[in-house]
């Protein structure tokens, strides 16, 4: 059974760009969760979707926003990049909203310059 | 005060010591606590979760909460090099509608 799978890896953009990262869940999981990872915060929970709504959110910007498809894939949007949004962002898939059943990607690297 | 506090370490001990990981949570409403461990470049995968007090074994790993001091605790046995990574403690919050991570401990296990 394929896992989690994010693109891109790896990406680089300057401040003021927006930025678009996509996430796969695995087969037949309808929740996706998104947090972002650095050194000084740690993890820190972004939103979570289940069947296309937005089920919980964060305490992020507005300049964080997400959506999720027919299919569970999901992507999460950036805009007017800051030099503190680098970091590595995980997306999470469940099949409902069962933590102890919760899957990482390897997650997306992103250094905004 | 965070909700969550975790000693980052690093903590560094040999092949076959018994390694003992904590965490201290501030909501007492917390009842869902989970263990992640995140390999470099990797991302976090689920070791094992405990609900309320009490402990969980599996194989080499025992989780132990302590609702009463607020203290969540992960004992590796036998430690060996491959358990080399950060542990993250992260228990499901209040409304159970998310995970709150500690900031993680990086372990290093030599041989």
């Amino acid at each position: 059974k394929a896992g989690v799978t994010q693109t891109p890896r790896y990406l680089i953009k300057t401040r003021g760009q927006q930025v678009t990262l996509s996430c796969s869940p695995i087969s037949g999981h309808r929740s996706v969760s998104w947090y972002q990872q650095t050194p000084g915060q740690g993890l820190q929970f972004l939103f979570e979707y289940f069947s296309e709504t937005q089920r919980n959110k964060g305490n992020f910007p507005g300049r964080f926003s997400g959506r999720q498809f027919s299919n569970s894939r999901s992507e999460m949007n950036v805009s007017t990049l800051e030099l503190g949004d680098s970091a590595l962002y995980l997306c999470a898939s469940s099949l409902a909203m069962d933590y102890n059943e919760q899957f990482f990607g390897p997650g997306t690297r992103l250094t905004v310059l | 005060q965070k909700e969550v506090e975790q000693d980052p370490g690093p903590l560094s001990v040999p092949e076959g010591a018994i390694v003992s990981l904590n965490c201290t949570y501030s909501n007492s409403a917390f009842q869902y606590f989970m263990w992640y461990r995140q390999y470099s470049r990797k991302g976090p995968e689920l070791l094992m979760y405990t609900y309320s007090s009490g402990n969980k074994e599996d194989g080499r790993f025992t989780a132990q909460v302590d609702k009463s001091s607020k203290y969540i605790s992960l004992f590796i046995r036998d430690s060996q090099p491959s358990d080399s990574a950060t542990y993250l403690c992260a228990p499901e919050n209040q409304a159970g509608t998310a995970l709150i991570f500690g900031k993680g401990t990086t372990l290093s296990v030599s041989s």
